[in-house]
């Protein structure tokens, strides 16, 4: 039981390429997240899916798409990499327990963008 | 609309000293709230959540929280460091159990334990 994994771990882009961060998890959770860290701004919201075939916008979505795949999936593309863009990512997915979501987390995507 | 706010930002501690991370928050409808520990180049992980009952909530590795609905806060103690708790701590507030959680972060403390 992997939990949840991400792909890469460190990604170097140059302004203006684009490049796809791929999350899956193998808890059958039903929805999944995708955070940015930023220093000294926490866990900012990206987009996040409910359920399996739905998606939506979070706090900081412009730049960035994503696709739910299957279940298990969760794909953020960053279609024309701008420097503001230069974070660590983080997937998550969560499933219903108790009356509570409980947000497992991937290990993150340094991304750095020149 | 939700927010947290964590008033320190770093806070260093001795070995074997106690510690409180403050974490205030505001909400418009009753809060789910949360502390997160994330160790160095790793993601986060659950500490301890309150959800309704008991204000006083322990968690993992010997960290509990105090849910202060009239001063909307809920910090997080430990009588007794070790270096080991050395992390990045951040606390959350989701208001909302249906369908999917969303959650909001605060900006997060780093607890530095001294030797």
């Amino acid at each position: 039981n992997a939990g949840v994994t991400q792909t890469p771990k460190f990604q170097v882009l140059k302004t203006g390429q684009s490049m796809t961060l791929q999350c899956a998890q193998d808890m059958n959770h039903n929805s999944m997240y995708w955070y940015r860290q930023d220093p000294g701004m926490g866990l900012r919201l990206i987009y996040y899916s409910a359920s399996e075939g739905t998606t939506d916008k979070g706090e900081v979505p412009n730049g960035y798409n994503v696709s739910r795949l299957n279940k298990r999936e969760f794909s953020l593309r960053l279609e024309s990499a701008a420097p503001s863009q230069t974070s660590v990512y983080f997937c998550a997915s969560s499933e219903l327990a108790g009356g509570f979501y409980e947000q497992y987390f991937g290990p993150g995507t340094r991304l750095t963008v020149t | 609309a939700q927010s947290v706010t964590q008033l320190d930002s770093q806070v260093p501690v001795f070995e074997e000293a106690p510690v409180e991370l403050r974490c205030n928050y505001s909400s418009s409808v009753s809060v789910y709230l949360f502390w997160y520990v994330q160790y160095p180049n790793q993601g986060l992980q659950l500490l301890l959540k309150y959800l309704s009952g008991s204000t006083l909530v322990k968690g993992i590795n010997g960290f509990e929280a105090e849910f202060n609905k009239s001063q909307t806060s809920f910090h997080l103690r430990k009588p007794s460091v070790h270096i080991s708790d050395t992390a990045e701590y951040f606390c959350a507030v989701s208001d909302s159990a249906g369908g999917y959680q969303k959650v909001t972060f605060g900006t997060g403390t780093k607890l530095q334990v001294i030797p």
